[in-house]
């Protein structure tokens, strides 16, 4: 395993709510990426903190939105949600150290919306 | 930004055979290239990766190979077993400073006994 884990396993919610969606890092990382990977598809990046502030975001809404805490635990948060946000949601940290790159994804988090 | 396309979408193979998946991406400054491993709802898991420094890198039954000047690179299966079924990922990014991955659109394998 990677070390890293998430919360909760699945997740059943209504379109307008809102979502948060957890992640611990494995310790020492200081970089933590989201991704959303639909059905059939490959992840696509949401965004990336590194030291608790953004440091960069795919091609995704404001309605999601994220948190990086000292202990290398992260959120990701949605709000609004619309049906196409069902999906598996990734988290995956790294160490941003030169020539240290590898990305190590937790076991994902199942959000249905109905 | 950078763009990711693999092919093929499925392969099967017999036992015993081997596979072979190939990627493009756009962006020339791309430089790290790892590949994922993601069986029926579990996580991706990095199974070889190479970086733009190395023109082939291989771990046992596992090789890649880039051709930086094309923009290609490719992940070959040698001695293929019934376990190596899944849906394989190919991504790109950039090594070191900030670390979108951008990953292809994956490949189901499916290797008959």
């Amino acid at each position: 395993e990677t070390g890293v884990t998430q919360s909760p396993t699945h997740l059943i919610k209504t379109r307008g709510q809102q979502v948060t969606l957890r992640c611990s890092s494995q310790s020492g990382h200081n970089t933590v990426s989201w991704y959303q990977q639909a059905l059939g598809q490959g992840p696509q990046f949401i965004f990336q903190y590194y030291r608790e502030e953004e440091n960069g975001r795919g091609n995704f809404p404001p309605r999601f939105s994220g948190l990086q805490f000292p202990n290398y635990s992260s959120e990701l948060n949605v709000n609004a949600l619309e049906l196409d946000d069902s999906a598996l949601y990734l988290c995956a940290s790294s160490l941003k150290t030169s020539g240290r790159d590898e990305q190590f994804f937790g076991p994902g988090t199942r959000l249905t919306v109905l | 930004g950078e763009n990711v396309e693999q092919h093929p979408s499925t392969l099967s193979v017999q036992e015993g055979d081997s596979a072979v998946i190939k990627c493009t991406y756009s962006d020339s400054a791309s430089n790290y290239f790892p590949w994922y491993k993601q069986e029926l709802g579990k996580r991706p898991q990095l199974i070889i990766d190479i970086r733009s420094n190395v023109g082939e890198k291989k771990d046992q039954r596992i090789a890649v190979t880039l051709n930086k000047t094309a923009k290609h690179f490719s992940l070959h299966i040698t001695e293929t077993q019934p376990e190596d079924s899944a849906v394989y990922f190919c991504a790109a990014s950039k090594a070191g400073g900030y670390q979108k991955v951008t990953f292809g659109t994956g490949t189901k394998l499916q290797v008959i006994p």
